[in-house]
């Protein structure tokens, strides 16, 4: 099925790990995004690219690095993770007329 | 500045009964406008969006939404809800001129419905 998949679904993590977290697309969009979801603060935008090539901070930069790999996948990275990155973290896809979201990474750093 | 305001963080109807979600928006370009839905554990719906023409757009699920621009408002209504309609219900305001399409969120509204 057309859409966006992130991989891994669930995953914890200890103080100081790393891991990367992978997105993919085949829907052909130019834009990619990263987000975080925290309750009771929305959706926070961590990094985006517009398209293949470049990369752009969003509102919660720190503490992660992006790569736009290709057209189609989008990775996020947490070098040394801390408790406040636990989060719920969504990757999306867009033409520019409604974005299309994966089913979300659970991420708990303990 | 650039925001959106969900004013209703919380709402309970009854099954069967109408529903009608707050979005106001405060953006200085002429905006695109989308409302999202979220079910437990999923990831976000396109529920509908407005780029111009109507001011009244249809979406999935028999929902719809009014851009009113005198209100900066774009509110989601429902004429009768189901039980499968409870989940988080996101507004959101984009851009409509430039490459930039990032989306400005709303804090979303969580539903709740009586059976």
């Amino acid at each position: 099925n057309a859409g966006v998949t992130q991989t891994p679904k669930f995953q914890v993590l200890k103080t100081g790990q790393s891991m990367t977290l992978q997105c993919a697309q085949d829907m052909n969009h130019n834009s990619m995004y990263w987000y975080r979801q925290d309750p009771g603060m929305g959706l926070r935008l961590i990094y985006y690219s517009a398209s293949e090539g470049t990369t752009d901070k969003g509102e919660v930069p720190n503490g992660y690095n992006v790569s736009r790999l290709n057209k189609r996948e989008f990775s996020l990275r947490l070098e040394s993770a801390a408790p406040s990155q636990t989060s719920v973290y969504f990757c999306a896809s867009s033409t520019g007329v409604g974005y299309t979201f994966g089913s979300g990474t659970r991420l708990t750093v303990v | 500045a650039q925001s959106v305001t969900q004013p209703d963080i919380h709402i309970t109807v009854s099954e069967g009964a109408s529903l009608e979600l707050r979005c106001n928006y405060s953006y200085g370009a002429t905006p695109y406008l989308f409302w999202y839905v979220q079910s437990p554990g999923q990831g976000l719906q396109l529920l509908l969006k407005y780029f111009s023409g109507d001011t009244l757009v249809q979406g999935i699920k028999g929902f719809e939404a009014e851009f009113k621009r005198s209100q900066s408002s774009f509110n989601l209504r429902k004429p009768s809800v189901h039980w499968s309609d409870a989940a988080e219900y996101f507004c959101a305001v984009g851009n409509k001129a430039g490459n930039n399409r990032k989306l400005i969120w709303g804090l979303g509204t969580s539903l709740a419905v009586n059976p």
